[in-house]
């Protein structure tokens, strides 16, 4: 079964807005992962989270991890249509070689 | 540097045929996998490779086998295809886990179906 779930499935929002979007998971791990994904498009890597830092920001995005709750949020600030993507967690179990196990996606959609 | 380049990017398959999924990356990189991507699903590890000649099952590995001779290639195959194989394949590469974590990078994806 999946590690990751993320919640909402989807999101709508408007440009300017902030979008958050949440992730549980189920075992222990040494890191936690956002990726984005445009339509029909491969993942590209958005930021990463070790088991040991409860937050973390990069530009627009800032990430927060609590391990035990085992949740994470991606939070996008003054989103803009370009945003507009699936956006994945994937986490990297504890003892384990960078195997990911991503969540089913939160799709995001900016309007202008 | 092109990154993981997987090919082709689309393909056909009658029930039954035989394919390989080709996976490339040009980084030294350790790690390899593959992942299916379905509707609703998100991505799901077939088979992953932590380095030539180490390969391990992920979470759907049943109809596809996998091998890796070197550090760059990783080919998925599918012996005998499946209309449940019916999907969009991902191959990505890391370096090997140094207990800190690493980014991943994918492929843009082969879009395989079944008929």
């Amino acid at each position: 079964s999946q590690q990751g779930e993320e919640d909402p499935q989807a999101l709508s929002i408007q440009e300017g807005e902030n979008a958050t979007m949440n992730c549980s998971y189920k075992t222990s791990i040494n890191n936690l992962q956002w990726y984005r994904q445009n339509s029909g498009r491969g993942l590209v890597h958005l930021i990463l989270i070790r088991s040991n830092e409860r937050e973390k920001h990069s530009g627009r995005l800032r990430v927060t991890l609590d391990t035990s709750k085992k949740s994470s949020s991606l939070l996008i600030t003054a989103s803009r249509a370009a945003d507009t993507a699936s956006y994945f967690c994937a986490t990297d179990e504890a003892g384990g070689y960078n195997k990911l196990i991503f969540g089913a996606g939160t799709r995001l959609a900016v309007h202008p | 540097n092109a990154g993981v380049t997987q090919t082709p990017k689309f393909q056909v398959l009658k029930t039954g045929q035989s394919m390989t999924l080709q996976c490339a990356q040009d980084m030294n990189h350790e790690y390899m996998s593959w992942y299916r991507q379905d509707p609703g699903m998100g991505l799901r590890l077939i088979h992953y490779s932590v380095g030539a000649g180490i390969t391990d099952q992920g979470e759907v590995p049943n109809g596809y086998n996998v091998s890796r001779s070197t550090t760059e290639d990783f080919p998925l195959r599918l012996l005998s295809a499946a209309p449940s194989q019916t999907s969009v394949y991902f191959c990505a590469s890391s370096y090997a886990q140094s207990r800190r974590g690493t980014e991943a990078f994918f492929g843009q994806g082969t879009r395989l179906t079944v008929v």
